[in-house]
């Protein structure tokens, strides 16, 4: 089945440690993304790649890394920077930039 | 900057009812507009597009309009189901296709 893994399912974080979410896809897409959703709140962007070793900052970077050295993966690295991780993360992709988004079924982090 | 909004946040309908779910938003220069569905605790369902040129798009019992002159588009679900039950968002994409931006849905409740 062709689609978007996101790993874990749950992710708990202690104070000062990072954390990193795993986002494959096998969808052969060159455009990835990384959102985050809190309760009663539009989604809002982190990171996004267009192409393989490329990525650029979205609305909210800050305490946040990404990296991309294979198109089909694109692992979001919560800092302890972040401090106010507790949130839904999502990931998504699509072929390019103005086609139709896809998405994964999130990561629900939370801090110990 | 594009702002997107959802009206009502939430609306409980009896099944059977057919139902209109509105977004607005306030830059008319965009480059589509996609549909999305989000069950609790999952990721989102692409629903559907419509490009900037279109007036509306149909999937089985749904059916999106887009009127990009007066910043609005309805999400009409004909002969509702328990199963609809879900939080509807939508997000325009502006005409670069560099910006995405999320509404913060509406949640729908089907009761049997």
């Amino acid at each position: 089945d062709g689609g978007i893994t996101q790993s874990p399912k749950y992710l708990f974080r202690k104070e000062g440690q990072n954390v990193t979410l795993s986002c494959e896809q096998n969808l052969n897409h060159d455009a990835m993304y990384w959102y985050r959703q809190d309760p009663g709140q539009g989604l809002r962007l982190i990171y996004y790649s267009q192409i393989v070793n490329d990525f650029q900052k979205g609305d909210i970077a800050e305490g946040y890394s990404v990296s991309r050295e294979k198109k089909e993966s694109f692992p979001l690295t919560v800092t302890s920077a972040q401090k106010n991780p507790t949130a839904f993360y999502l990931c998504a992709s699509r072929l390019g930039q103005k086609e139709k988004l896809f998405f994964g079924s999130g990561t629900q982090l939370s801090v110990l | 900057k594009q702002e997107v909004t959802q009206i009502p946040a939430a609306l409980s309908v009896p099944e059977g009812e057919n139902l209109v779910l509105n977004c607005s938003f306030t830059d008319s220069a965009i480059y589509n507009l996609q549909w999305f569905r989000q069950d609790p605790g999952k990721g989102l369902t692409s629903l559907l597009l419509i490009q900037s040129s279109q007036r509306e798009q149909t999937s089985g019992r749904l059916n999106a309009s887009l009127d990009k002159s007066s910043g609005r588009s309805t999400l009409y679900i004909a002969a509702s189901q328990p199963g609809d039950s879900a939080t509807y968002l939508c997000a325009v994409l502006n005409q670069a296709g560099t910006a995405l931006i999320f509404g913060k849905g509406t949640t729908l409740s089907v009761s049997s």
